[in-house]
């Protein structure tokens, strides 16, 4: 059982480059979102989906693009990398939004850094 | 909105030593609560939650309970181990969906605990 996937690990870009970060998760959850991590700031929404072919804006969505065609996966997309997109970028999913004390799964996170 | 605070640290004790992490929150209505742990290079994982009022949660020696007259859920552990040395992050379900999407959950930003030998 593989849980939440990403992809890459580790990635270095160039301003103004793009890319996509990869999630996928095995555990049928209808629920999945995008966090990235800064020190001192916690935790903050991206972007989520609550289901295939449902997105929507979190907390930071600037600069970031998701969609979700199908329940397994859920990329997220950088279109043109800022310095200021520098952090780790996890990726988490859920059984059902909204349900009670649903817990989150996350991924093992992937590092940016934007040159 | 929904809000969580916690102390941020570093925390640093020494092994055996008792834990306490404070965490207050913010919310209408009743919350469940969590804490995740993150450990170096690893993504967070739960390791107990509380869903209603005077509800103690606890795993691996870790424990907390949802005190709705003081709005805390403060982690606690009698005796912490090198191994517990991580990062641990209290959050929030609300009721309603208030910056944390439809899921809700809230997280404070963390609070970074070292233990030496």
């Amino acid at each position: 059982n593989a849980g939440v996937t990403q992809t890459p690990k580790f990635q270095v870009l160039k301003t103004g480059q793009s890319m996509t970060l990869q999630c996928a998760q095995d555990m049928n959850h209808e629920y999945m979102s995008w966090y990235r991590q800064d020190p001192g700031m916690g935790l903050r929404l991206i972007h989520y989906s609550v289901g295939a072919g449902i997105t929507d804006q979190g907390e930071v969505p600037n600069g970031y693009n998701v969609s979700r065609s199908t329940t397994e996966d859920f990329p997220l997309r950088l279109l043109s990398a800022a310095p200021s997109q520098t952090s780790v970028y996890f990726c988490a999913s859920s059984y059902s939004p909204g349900a009670g004390a649903n817990v989150l799964t996350f991924g093992a996170g992937s590092r940016l850094t934007v040159l | 909105g929904n809000s969580v605070t916690q102390m941020e640290g570093p925390v640093t004790l020494s092994e055996e030593a008792f834990l306490t992490i404070n965490c207050t929150y913010t919310a209408t209505g009743y919350p469940s609560l969590f804490w995740y742990v993150q450990y170096p290079g690893e993504g967070l994982q739960l390791l107990l939650k509380a869903t209603k009022a005077d509800d103690k949660g606890s795993n691996k020696g870790f424990e907390a309970t949802y005190r709705k007259e003081t709005t805390s859920f403060h982690l606690e552990k009698g005796s912490v181990q090198v191994s517990d040395s991580a990062v641990y992050f209290c959050a929030l379900k609300g009721v309603r969906y208030s910056g944390g999407g439809a899921d809700g959950l809230t997280f404070g930003k963390g609070t970074h605990l070292i233990i030496q030998p």
